[in-house]
């Protein structure tokens, strides 16, 4: 079955502190894997993707195929950062283009 | 501006009207979706379409309906609204092809009397 698992619903940590969000998945294919975030009052929007490799607002975040695992992670959190963090995962092959959520986990950096 | 667009923002309703959650994108795409979410759940995709008059459902069951005949309008609509059809409803659109970013709308928060 197909399935993203974000395991933790709040992760609070001060600012200046490393940040890393879990996120696993459930996939017998090449997924694509996605971080998308919700700022408080916007929409939500993509933040990165592990085909792009890039580093946006300083996080990061590594495709590990053995361990089914795509975690986010930024060195120094801001508090700017705090926010709702979606990982979500398309399957491969398909033509529709959908996307499989996890459940999100809230960030809040605290000063 | 390219955008996408959703309204109403919030509706509260009783049990038995029909109702019509709008979606609008001018971006230009072919690919338009609709997600339901419940509070501190993951989204579910519940229709999607490749382009005008093409409508698929999707992973999630849902009782609401979803017609394309226009390449920018997208609307989602419950004939008998029941209070398990409270949720947040987002709309999203991409463009052709398999590795088209989604572009969300800002939701309809729907609650059902």
């Amino acid at each position: 079955a197909q399935r993203v698992t974000q395991p933790e619903k709040l992760l609070s940590v001060f600012k200046g502190a490393p940040v890393e969000l879990k996120c696993n998945y459930s996939y017998s294919g090449s997924p694509e894997l996605f971080w998308y975030v919700q700022y408080s009052r916007q929409r939500l929007q993509l933040l990165l993707r592990h085909i792009s490799r890039e580093s946006i607002k300083g996080f990061t975040a590594d495709l590990n195929k053995g361990e089914t695992s795509f975690h986010l992670k930024k060195p120094f959190a801001q508090e700017e950062d705090s926010a709702m963090y979606y990982c979500a995962l398309r399957p491969s092959g398909g033509a529709t283009n959908k996307l499989i959520f996890g459940t999100g986990t809230l960030l809040a950096v605290q000063p | 501006e390219a955008d996408i667009y959703q309204t109403p923002r919030y509706l509260v309703i009783g049990t038995g009207k029909k109702i019509t959650l709008e979606c609008s994108q001018t971006m230009g795409h072919d690919k338009m979706y609709w997600y339901q979410q419940d509070p501190g759940m993951e989204l579910h995709l519940i229709h999607y379409s490749y382009g005008v008059n093409s409508t698929e459902k999707g992973d999630l069951s849902s009782e609401s309906t979803v017609s394309r005949i226009r390449t920018e309008h997208f609307p989602l609509t419950l004939e008998s609204a029941r209070p398990s059809h409270t949720s947040q409803y987002l709309c999203a659109s991409s463009e052709s092809g398999t590795a088209g970013t989604q572009y969300f709308g800002p939701g309809t928060r729907l609650t059902v009397l």
